[in-house]
């Protein structure tokens, strides 16, 4: 079992629409990072969470942290072509920062 | 260009061989990790280092793996007898360290794609 689990691990929707990702685990996160990656390519970053509750906007990108430091979620607004690829989360647990934990990730396709 | 490189992007090997990779980190990160990806997963943490130091490694790590950070700053992954479920994309990430803005945050080079016939 995986320490961080994401759902869904697929999505294919339509251009305009909204989308949820989700990033959960039973172990409490220092931090949590959310990258994207595109195939054949390293992840780039996208944000770094580090506050219980904190929410962070990234232009129509969403971001928040659980108050437990044990989950995060993404949301797209009005999601667009240019969004396609695979949403990985990662972090580093409270009692072993030196080490990150990625989720299987979720492969986001935007149909135009 | 500070971001993250690694060399080669691409490997073709057959069984047996040996392969070695680099990954150049961001000149002032002195954290650096190795990272193995396969098809439709999340990176997976292979070996950490501090500076020169490799400070952990996971199991996942065989004796056929080895990595090495000299001097500090530049670091290698070989392997050695490359079998086929050693293809992957082998991902190279550095981090700052002490207690900057975002401490936890690692960026990724592009990968190196190793592909085991």
């Amino acid at each position: 079992t995986q320490l961080l689990e994401q759902s869904p691990q697929f999505l294919s929707i339509q251009e305009g629409e909204n989308l949820t990702v989700y990033c959960n685990s039973s172990s409490v996160f220092s931090s949590l990072q959310w990258y994207r990656q595109e195939p054949g390519e390293g992840p780039v970053l996208l944000v770094t969470v580090v506050t219980g509750g904190e929410v962070k906007k990234l232009k129509r990108l969403t971001f928040q942290f659980g108050d437990a430091r044990k989950d995060s979620s993404l949301h797209i607004t009005a999601a667009q072509p240019g969004d396609t690829g695979l949403y990985l989360c990662a972090g580093a647990i409270k009692d072993n920062f030196n080490k990150f934990y990625f989720g299987s990730g979720t492969k986001l396709n935007v149909k135009p | 260009d500070t971001g993250v490189s690694q060399n080669p992007r691409h490997k073709i090997t057959k069984r047996g061989q040996n392969v070695t990779f680099r990954c150049d980190p961001i000149s002032e990160h002195n954290r650096l990790y190795w990272y193995r990806q396969t098809l439709g997963q999340g990176p997976e943490f292979l070996t950490y280092f501090q500076n020169e130091a490799q400070l952990e490694k996971s199991r996942l790590l065989s004796d056929r793996f080895s990595a090495e950070r000299p001097k500090g700053s530049f670091s290698t992954l070989e392997i050695q007898r490359t079998e086929q479920g050693d293809s992957a994309m082998y991902l190279c990430a550095s981090r700052p360290g002490g207690s900057g803005r975002f401490p936890d945050t690692q960026y990724f080079g592009p990968g190196t794609r190793l592909t085991v016939l």
